[in-house]
């Protein structure tokens, strides 16, 4: 099976520009979490969905900030406009169900100039 | 207090060593427990799930101790190849994992 596929693996931009992540998730898995992983605050969760519903965002920093699973089968992560201080690695990760362990996206390392 | 708190070490130990290491939980309601590790620049990946009775997958060890909140990871036998950064992972009540900043290992020669 195809594990979790994140694009792009690397993003450099300036600031103010949009940002788009994108992730597909393991055929079948029907959670969909989005991280953030930086030195001085490690793993984040900032937003979740189940079938495609976004449930908790409260991880979300702020309004610049937005995602959408339109369909079973692809998520994104959207920035605009982006700041330097949103420089992290971001994760895509999925689980069959609840109680399963979830499985992580090689991840976006995004820097914002 | 932060959900989970491990100690960030880095435990450096040569090869053939046994290395453990602790992590503990806040919530009291947690369900599930796993420890995933991570390497550098790679993304985390689920190493072994944690029960209650204690489970082991070859030279890894896991232990829950629910009275006291904490969970444990032994290695026996170390190899290079275990040098990485081990994640605890704690589900508290919902479908959200908690993680904690990570422990460091390194196994020299």
């Amino acid at each position: 099976d195809a594990g979790v596929i994140q694009s792009p693996r690397h993003e450099v931009t300036e600031m103010g520009q949009e940002v788009t992540l994108r992730c597909k998730p393991i055929s079948g898995h029907d959670y969909l979490f989005w991280y953030r992983q930086t030195m001085m605050r490690g793993l984040e969760l900032l937003i979740y969905f189940n079938n495609n519903v976004p449930i908790d965002d409260s991880g979300m920093p702020e309004d610049r900030f937005s995602a959408k699973m339109p369909n079973a089968s692809f998520s994104t992560l959207k920035i605009q406009p982006s700041e330097p201080r949103d420089s992290a690695v971001y994760f895509c990760a999925t689980s069959r169900d609840s109680n399963q362990p979830q499985h992580f996206g090689d991840g976006t390392r995004l820097s914002i100039l | 207090r932060k959900e989970v708190e491990q100690d960030p070490g880095p435990f450096n130990v040569p090869e053939g060593a046994t290395v453990a290491f602790n992590c503990t939980y806040s919530n009291s309601a947690s369900q599930s427990f796993f420890w995933y590790r991570q390497d550098c620049r790679k993304e985390p990946k689920l190493l072994m799930s944690v029960y209650s009775s204690g489970n082991e997958d070859g030279r890894f060890t896991a232990q829950l101790n629910r009275a006291s909140q904490y969970i444990s990871l032994l290695i026996r036998d170390s190899k290079l190849s275990d040098s990485a950064t081990y994640l605890c992972v704690v589900r508290p009540n919902d479908y959200k994992l908690s993680f904690g900043a990570g422990t460091t290992v390194t196994v020299r020669a």
